[in-house]
Formats: C-alpha cells, structure tokens, sequence
C-alpha cells in the first residue's frame, strides 16, 4: 500500500517547456487535489477533481491543465512553464464519505529557469 | 475562499518544554474542521491532529493538543514535550463541511526544537 505517489521527485525546465506531473493513489479514494507551496504563502489548491470525471478549479489554476485520468490518477500538465511555476507541487487525495483527511503525496520539486 | 492566519513565521523550543502555536481563521461557515499539519525537512505533509466545529471539547493526540476557540476564530496548537523530531515546519488549514472538502492554509510556522 503506497498510499499517494508523484512523479518526478525533481524537475527542472526552460521557460516556454512544456511537461506533466504525475499522480496516483492506490486508497480507492474518489477526491484528488494539486496544490503548490511556496515560500511564506503555505499550501494553495490549484485544481481538484471530487469524483472520477468532474474537475474543478482551485485558488490558482491560471497556467495549469489536469486530467483525471481514472478513479487511481490524477495529472497537473504545464503547458508553457513560466519562472512564476517555479514550486513545490503536491497530489493528495481522500474519501470524504468515511473520513474528510487529505493523504499527501511526496512532492515534486519544479523549476522553471 | 476563507484566510488563514499564521502570526508567528518561526519559533524556537528546549527540548522537554512547551510551545504554542496560533492560528485564527475567517469564515462565515457554521460547520467546518480544522487541522493542524507538520512538514519535516523531508517535505511530507503529515496530520499531527484536527478539530471538528461542533465539537466542544479540544483534541488531544499524545503530545498535541489544541484550544480551539470558535467565537473568537482561534485554533492554537499546543506541543508539551519537544521533542528533537518536532522541528518542522507546522500548517494550520480551514476546511468547509460539504461541498468538495478543500483544503485552505495559513502561511505556516517553522518549530526548531533544541537539544
């Protein structure tokens, strides 16, 4: 039982570059959330999706795409990475049904030079 | 979207004693949760311990416990005990009853426990 898992660990593009990160969960959790972290801002949700097929946008989804690929993924795509993306990335996922606890996945490390 | 507020960006702990943490929060909600999450240096975001609005009584989870206030919008977080493995940095976050149970957080509070 992995629990949340992210793909990369680290990332580094160009401005302009394009890429995808990877998320899934193996909690057969029905809501998945992406957030990034920033220094002296704390954690902002940028997308979410509450069941398989339905996403929605967060507090700062201006430059990101997702896809929730099935019930176990969810992908947060940079279609033209800016310096301003440059940030820690997390995936969490939960069940709000039984418990309203978000699990958090590992983080991705992006920047954008 | 409801704020957060973490007033203290750093605090510094002996081992063995005791440190506080604050947070107060802005919302118009009746019914809502509140946590507390600890971030070590390896970047896993983990639940120390969380609240329900409706409770009355204030968690506690071995060392952790809180004093929630809700008249006053206050959720502090109380660690009795440091310990070297409490350094972190600590989030406190607002989540909505119903709804898409999202998550906000303050900006956070980095806790140095020393030996």
């Amino acid at each position: 039982n992995a629990g949340v898992t992210q793909t990369p660990k680290f990332q580094v593009l160009k401005t302009g570059q394009s890429m995808t990160l990877q998320c899934a969960q193996d909690m057969n959790h029905n809501s998945m959330y992406w957030y990034r972290q920033d220094p002296g801002m704390g954690l902002r949700l940028i997308y979410y999706s509450a069941s398989e097929g339905t996403t929605d946008k967060g507090e700062v989804p201006n430059g990101y795409n997702v896809s929730r690929l099935n019930k176990r993924e969810f992908s947060l795509r940079l279609e033209s990475a800016a310096p301003s993306q440059t940030s820690v990335y997390f995936c969490a996922s939960s069940e709000v049904s039984t418990s309203y606890e978000q699990y958090f996945g590992p983080g991705t490390r992006l920047t954008v030079t | 979207a409801q704020t957060v507020t973490q007033s203290q960006p750093e605090m510094s702990v002996q081992e063995a004693e005791t440190v506080t943490l604050s947070c107060t929060y802005d919302t118009s909600e009746s019914n809502y949760y509140l946590f507390w999450y600890k971030q070590p240096p390896s970047r896993q975001m983990i639940l120390v311990i969380r609240q329900e609005a409706y409770k009355q009584q204030n968690a506690t989870e071995n060392r952790f416990s809180v004093n929630f206030q809700k008249a006053a919008k206050s959720f502090s977080l109380k660690i009795s005990d440091s310990q070297l493995g409490d350094t972190a940095m600590y989030f406190c976050a607002f989540m909505k009853q119903g709804g898409d149970y999202k998550l906000s957080f303050g900006a956070g509070t980095t806790v140095t426990v020393r030996a």
